[in-house]
């Protein structure tokens, strides 16, 4: 067990809606990361927090967003959800806004039907 | 192109085989070179990591970079069958040191 929590475990929804996923990073962990992992693109970076600014973004789509609140936990918002974005949401966390060694949380499995 | 190519596999071995997992990058600002272990239905772990071009080991793993031929290797020796995992290669540098690219991942299956 990382210490990383993610909830829901599994979202089902339909095209067009909006969901939220969250994240509460390791006890003293002040950033967190979201990633996308599908079976065609991969383990994708989407963007990083830390201590509540955005700090690095990476291929994250504009009906994307994600904010970090002063718990430091984390919500990603996916908005007029397609079918292609059925993947699993990772959220990882860190100490220093510069570690490679990210610790991951188990993932939310969304599925758009 | 992707900056990080990684074979998927799959990958079937027996029990106590060699294995060895490959990544190519085209990114020369990469200085980290790490491995993710990724068992089913649970997020990435941490395996290994290596700066810049050498060999690093620890245990049955062994991981080499060669920056000048842009290739990693992981090499697991007496393979078990709690290997059996998604391994990911992940790389990072240049200006932000907390965004990981990683390659596609190779699932491998070690069976008795």
């Amino acid at each position: 067990d990382s210490g990383v929590t993610q909830t829901p475990k599994h979202l089902i929804t339909a095209t067009g809606q909006r969901v939220t996923l969250r994240c509460s990073p390791r006890s003293g962990d002040l950033s967190v990361y979201w990633y996308q992992q599908s079976l065609d693109q991969g383990l994708q970076f989407l963007i990083q927090y830390y201590n509540g600014e955005e700090r690095a973004k990476g291929n994250i789509l504009e009906r994307f967003s994600a904010q970090q609140f002063p718990d430091l936990h984390s919500e990603l918002n996916l908005s007029s959800l397609e079918l292609g974005d059925s993947a699993l949401y990772f959220c990882a966390s860190t100490i220093d806004p510069d570690s490679y060694e990210q610790y991951f949380g188990p993932g939310t499995r969304l599925t758009v039907t | 192109q992707k900056e990080v190519e990684q074979d998927p596999g799959p990958l079937s071995v027996p029990e106590g085989a060699i294995v060895s997992l490959n990544c190519t990058y085209s990114n020369s600002a990469f200085q980290y070179f790490m491995w993710y272990r990724q068992y089913s239905r649970k997020g990435p772990e941490l395996l290994m990591y290596t700066y810049s071009s050498g060999n690093k080991e620890d245990g049955r793993f062994t991981a080499q970079v060669d920056k000048s031929s842009k290739y990693i290797s992981l090499f697991i020796r007496d393979s078990q069958p709690s290997d059996s995992a998604t391994y990911l290669c992940a790389m990072v540098g240049g200006t932000s040191y907390g965004k990981l690219t990683f390659g596609q991942g190779t699932i491998l299956t070690v069976h008795p």
